[in-house]
C-alpha cells in the first residue's frame, strides 16, 4: 500500500530563516506529487504540484519543490520564511491507480 | 464562485447517535471525495463520488457509515451509529478531473462523539 512519511511534525523557525520539510512516498508506479497548507482557520489550499517535466517546480509565496525520484522525495523549500507562513503543510500523492494519499502534516511556526 | 462547503461545521453527538454531514462541491466539479482526520494524524481518503456514482469506497472505515450523491450534486455522509473512534475532522474535496488535478477542500465538519 501506498504511505507518505512526513519527517517533521513540527518545525519552528525565526523569519528569514530557509525551511525543508521533509516528504517521502512509497510507490513504485506513475505519481502525482503534491503540498497543501492550511493557514490558522483557513481550508487546505494547494501550494504546487508536481505532474511530469521540470522535477523542481514553483508554487504560491516563493515556495518550491523538488522532486527526485530515485530518492522518492518531494522537499518543500522556501529561503527566507515570514511570520505569515506559521501554517500547517501537507504532502499528497495521487498514484495511477486512483488513490490518494497524505501525509500527516506538518506544523510550522514562525516567530516574528 | 463559491468553494467547497460543509455542514456543520462542528457535531457533538453521544455514541449510539446518528449525524450526517453534508458537502457542497464546487459547481460544476464531478469529483467529489471525503477524507477523515483523526487526532492530528494523516487525512486519511475515504470514498470518491463521479457525478453519482461511487468510484472508489475503500477508506470507508465500516458499514456505519454510508455516502450518498443523489443527483450528483451535493453529498451527505451519514454514520450510524456514531462510536467514541469516530471523532476527527471530516473534509470533502472536489476536483473537475479525476487524473490527479488539484482537488478543492471545504472547511471540514469536526465531529466529536461523547
Amino acid at each position: 500500500a501506498q504511505s507518505v512519511s512526513q519527517h517533521n511534525h513540527h518545525v519552528i523557525l525565526s523569519e528569514a530563516a530557509s525551511l525543508e520539510l521533509g516528504c517521502n512516498y512509497s510507490y513504485g508506479g506513475t505519481v502525482n506529487l503534491f503540498w497543501y497548507v492550511q493557514y490558522p482557520g483557513q481550508h487546505l489550499q494547494l501550494l504546487l504540484k508536481y505532474f511530469s517535466g521540470d522535477p523542481l517546480v514553483k508554487g504560491i509565496k516563493g515556495f518550491e519543490a523538488e522532486f527526485i525520484k530515485s530518492k522518492f522525495s518531494f522537499n518543500l523549500r522556501k529561503p527566507s520564511v515570514q511570520w505569515s507562513d506559521t501554517a500547517e503543510y501537507f504532502c499528497a500523492v495521487y498514484t495511477n491507480a486512483g488513490k490518494s494519499t497524505f501525509g500527516d502534516g506538518t506544523t510550522l511556526t514562525v516567530k516574528p | 464562485e463559491a468553494g467547497v462547503t460543509q455542514f456543520p461545521s462542528h457535531s457533538v453527538i453521544e455514541k449510539g447517535q446518528t449525524v450526517t454531514l453534508r458537502c457542497d462541491p464546487i459547481s460544476g466539479h464531478d469529483n467529489l471525495y471525503w477524507y477523515r482526520r483523526v487526532m492530528g494524524k494523516e487525512i486519511k481518503f475515504l470514498l470518491h463520488f463521479v457525478k453519482e456514482s461511487k468510484q472508489d469506497e475503500s477508506g470507508m472505515p465500516n458499514n456505519r457509515f454510508l455516502a450518498e450523491r443523489t443527483g450528483g450534486t451535493y453529498s451527505t455522509l451519514k454514520v450510524q451509529p456514531a462510536e467514541l473512534e469516530d471523532s476527527g475532522v471530516y473534509f470533502c474535496a472536489s476536483s473537475q478531473t479525476r487524473q490527479g488535478d488539484e482537488q478543492f477542500f471545504g472547511p471540514g465538519t469536526r465531529l466529536t462523539v461523547l
